[in-house]
C-alpha cells in the first residue's frame, strides 16, 4: 500500500519560514492538497492540486510537489498558524480508489 | 454559505448499529461528490468512503468494508453512513466533506468544505 511520511512536530519562530514535508513514492505523478486543522475544529483546505491555493487562504501559505517530496510553506509564520497539517492524495488498491491522508504535523509557533 | 451538518453520532455498544446524516446546504448537492473521513481520538484523519455525484461510484477504505454503507439522497440534500457490527475502533469523529462536482471518482479529488463532526463512541 502507499505510504505518506510526514515529520510529527515542527517548530518555527514568528515572522520564519515553516516547510511541512509529505514524502511518498513518485508523489510528484500525484495531485497532492493539504489540510490545516486547529484544536476541537474540522480541517480546512489550504492547498489545492499542489499549489493552488482557496481565495481565502494567505498567499504566506504555498505547495510544490516533485520527486518524491511534496512540501507546504508557511512564510512569515504567525501565531493563528499553529495547527496540525495533513497532505492528502489519491492511491488505488485492487482496482480501487482510495483517498490517503499524511499522519499529520504539529506545527509549534515558537 | 456552503454548510454540512452531521448528525446521528452518539455511544453504541460492540457490535450495535448507528445511521450517520449530514445535511448539505449553500451549493447544488447533486452535481458534488461528497466523502466521509473519521478521526480518532488524539489521532489523525482517515479517509472513510466516498460517493459520486450520482451514486455511481463508490469507494470504502478497507476496515470498513462490508460493515459501513454509504449513501445519498439529492432530493433531500443528505449523505448518510449506515455503520453495523461496529467495533471500538471505530471511535472516531466523523465528518462529512464535499469533493469535486464529478459524476465519478476523480483521483485528483480534494475536499473543500467540511462539516463539524459527529463523535460515535462505541463501547461496552
Amino acid at each position: 500500500s502507499y505510504v505518506l511520511t510526514q515529520p510529527p512536530s515542527v517548530s518555527v519562530a514568528p515572522g520564519k519560514t515553516a516547510r511541512i514535508t509529505c514524502g511518498g513514492n513518485n508523489i510528484g505523478s500525484k495531485s497532492v492538497h493539504w489540510y490545516q486543522q486547529k484544536p476541537g475544529q474540522a480541517p480546512v483546505l489550504v492547498i489545492y492540486y499542489d499549489s493552488d491555493r482557496p481565495s481565502e487562504i494567505p498567499e504566506r501559505f504555498s505547495g510544490s510537489n516533485s520527486g518524491n517530496t511534496a512540501t507546504l510553506t508557511i512564510s512569515r509564520v504567525e501565531a493563528g498558524d499553529e495547527a496540525d497539517y495533513y497532505c492528502q492524495v489519491w492511491h488505488t488498491s485492487n482496482y480501487h480508489l482510495n483517498y490517503l491522508f499524511g499522519s499529520g504535523t504539529k506545527v509549534t509557533v515558537l | 454559505e456552503v454548510q454540512l451538518v452531521e448528525s446521528g453520532g452518539g455511544l453504541v455498544k460492540p457490535g450495535g448499529s448507528l445511521r450517520l446524516s449530514c445535511a448539505a446546504s449553500g451549493f447544488t448537492f447533486s452535481n458534488y461528490s461528497m466523502t466521509w473521513v473519521r478521526q480518532a481520538p488524539g489521532k489523525g484523519l482517515e479517509w472513510v468512503s466516498s460517493i459520486s455525484s450520482t451514486s455511481g461510484q463508490i469507494y470504502y477504505t478497507d476496515s470498513v468494508k462490508g460493515r459501513f454503507t454509504v449513501s445519498r439522497d439529492n432530493a433531500k440534500n443528505s449523505l448518510y453512513l449506515q455503520m453495523i457490527s461496529l467495533r471500538a475502533e471505530d471511535t472516531c469523529v466523523y465528518y462529512c466533506a464535499r469533493g469535486l462536482p464529478s459524476e465519478t471518482l476523480p483521483s485528483s479529488n480534494y475536499f473543500d468544505y467540511w462539516g463539524q463532526g459527529t463523535l460515535v463512541t462505541v463501547s461496552s
